[in-house]
């Protein structure tokens, strides 16, 4: 179930620390967007989202920051478990319901 | 706790034969997807459909695919025949509207021989 490719750039964190994952937008104009998380053989699970008009939102123990000068994306996982290892994308939308699916980012928590 | 559910999990078949996969949406969505996801070119849409009325199916291959919603509770994708290179995971998402996020479920592992 990986999001795409065969050589998903790979993030290896230990157990306990935090994780910084990133991804890069095509389109300034798109005013909302989502990560998603998703784990061998299951289907995407969402995480959290913002919206253009906030440059940050905090969940439980997640955080996304949204830098639109440099269409940037965030996502941080504080305290990082386990239980995180998982295949990480960002969608952005593009016009009313289509989303643009970024690559992936392979996320590795080490004991 | 609300989920999108689909079946079959795996599917196995061989090429010429149909493939019939479905999807309960999350109860009161309005929103619903349909995507196929590959190693090679991650989640493409095939269908979107808003309040049962198809409105995009730009991303199917008209001549085998077809998408439909009978009621509110059940999404078919189905494909007639099936080719080898159909082979991937077909996901449904729904969302309770076009604002707000998708929710996917677990996927149909679709193989064809």
């Amino acid at each position: 179930g990986e999001s795409v490719g065969l050589h998903l750039p790979t993030l290896s964190v230990q157990e306990g620390d935090n994780s910084i994952i990133n991804c890069a937008y095509s389109n300034s104009a798109s005013d909302y967007f989502i990560w998603y998380k998703q784990e061998s053989g299951k289907g995407p699970q969402f995480i959290i989202d913002i919206r253009s008009n906030m440059d940050k939102r905090q969940g439980q123990r997640v955080t996304v920051l949204l830098n639109k000068t440099v269409k940037h994306l965030s996502l941080q996982i504080a305290a990082t478990q386990p239980g995180d290892s998982a295949v990480y994308f960002c969608a952005e939308k593009e016009g009313t319901y289509k989303y643009i699916f970024g690559t992936g980012t392979r996320l590795k928590v080490l004991a | 706790d609300a989920r999108v559910t689909q079946t079959p999990r795996d599917k196995v078949t061989e090429m010429g034969q149909e493939v019939t996969m479905r999807c309960q949406p999350i109860l009161g969505h309005n929103t619903v997807f349909w995507y196929r996801q590959t190693m090679m070119q991650g989640l493409e849409l095939l269908a979107y459909f808003r309040n049962r009325a198809p409105l995009d199916d730009s991303g199917m291959p008209k001549d085998r695919f077809s998408a439909e919603m009978p009621d509110a509770t059940l999404a078919t994708l189905k494909i007639q025949p099936s080719e080898p290179r159909d082979s991937a995971v077909y996901f449904c998402a729904s969302g309770l509207t076009d604002l707000g996020p998708q929710f996917f479920g677990p996927g149909t592992r679709l193989t064809v021989l």
